[in-house]
């Protein structure tokens, strides 16, 4: 597709459980992007990934936290033993270059109970 | 790390004005994006600037590049209901730095 694409658009899961989302970046993007947004709330940085340098993790809350990215193509972030307070939309975005433009995906809709 | 704010936090509108917005930090960027949210979408990228005193227009929408470079503004003329949505701003502190992020601004259009 054109766009960056993101699955599942929603997800719910049990408190402990661990949830992996993915990411699919627009085609030929080297740089991949990942934030969390809690309802209400504006965007907080996760984690970036730029070609092959070593991805940038200094926005992951804990340790529960961690993300792939296979290449230059798709990337999962993955949560372990899920919070309540882990539910939010994640939302990955994708760019030519780390220097330019981010383009958003749908976003991925968690919800833990 | 670097912090945007932006202002105000929230607007209620009537429908057919004009809606102006704000984006400042302490620090000079060299580039300041503005994305518009609407609700469950991801953000949309509405205008891009990249030089001091420039001004940019999209439709209705007319943003401009601070002459401090540290702010940006950001306005809506003749306000419609599909206006309504979240309007982030994203400033770069020079080029090859990632993006930082405002809190965003929430405005509502009242018909």
């Amino acid at each position: 597709g054109a766009g960056v694409s993101q699955s599942p658009s929603n997800k719910v899961t049990e408190k402990g459980k661990d949830v992996e989302l993915r990411c699919d970046p627009i085609s030929g993007h080297t740089a991949l992007y990942w934030y969390r947004q809690r309802l209400g709330q504006g965007l907080e940085f996760l984690i970036y990934f730029q070609g092959n340098s070593a991805p940038d993790k200094s926005g992951l809350p804990s340790d529960r936290f961690s993300a792939e990215r296979t290449g230059e193509s798709v990337s999962t972030l993955t949560i372990q033993r899920t919070q309540q307070e882990d539910s939010a939309v994640y939302l990955c975005a994708s760019s030519s270059r780390l220097e330019e433009t981010q383009y958003f995906g749908p976003g991925t809709r968690l919800l833990v109970l | 790390g670097q912090q945007l704010n932006q202002s105000p936090q929230s607007m209620f509108i009537q429908e057919g004005e004009d809606v102006s917005m704000n984006c400042t930090s302490s620090s000079i960027f060299n580039t300041w994006l503005w994305y518009k949210q609407e609700p469950g979408e991801g953000p949309v990228l509405l205008i891009a600037l990249y030089k001091a005193g420039e001004l940019t227009s999209n439709g209705r929408l007319t943003a401009q590049f601070g002459i401090t470079r540290k702010d940006s503004f950001l306005n809506i003329s003749a306000s419609i209901p599909s206006d309504v949505g979240i309007y982030f701003c994203a400033g770069q502190l020079s080029y090859g730095q990632n993006f930082v992020f405002g809190p965003g601004t929430r405005l509502s259009v009242l018909p």
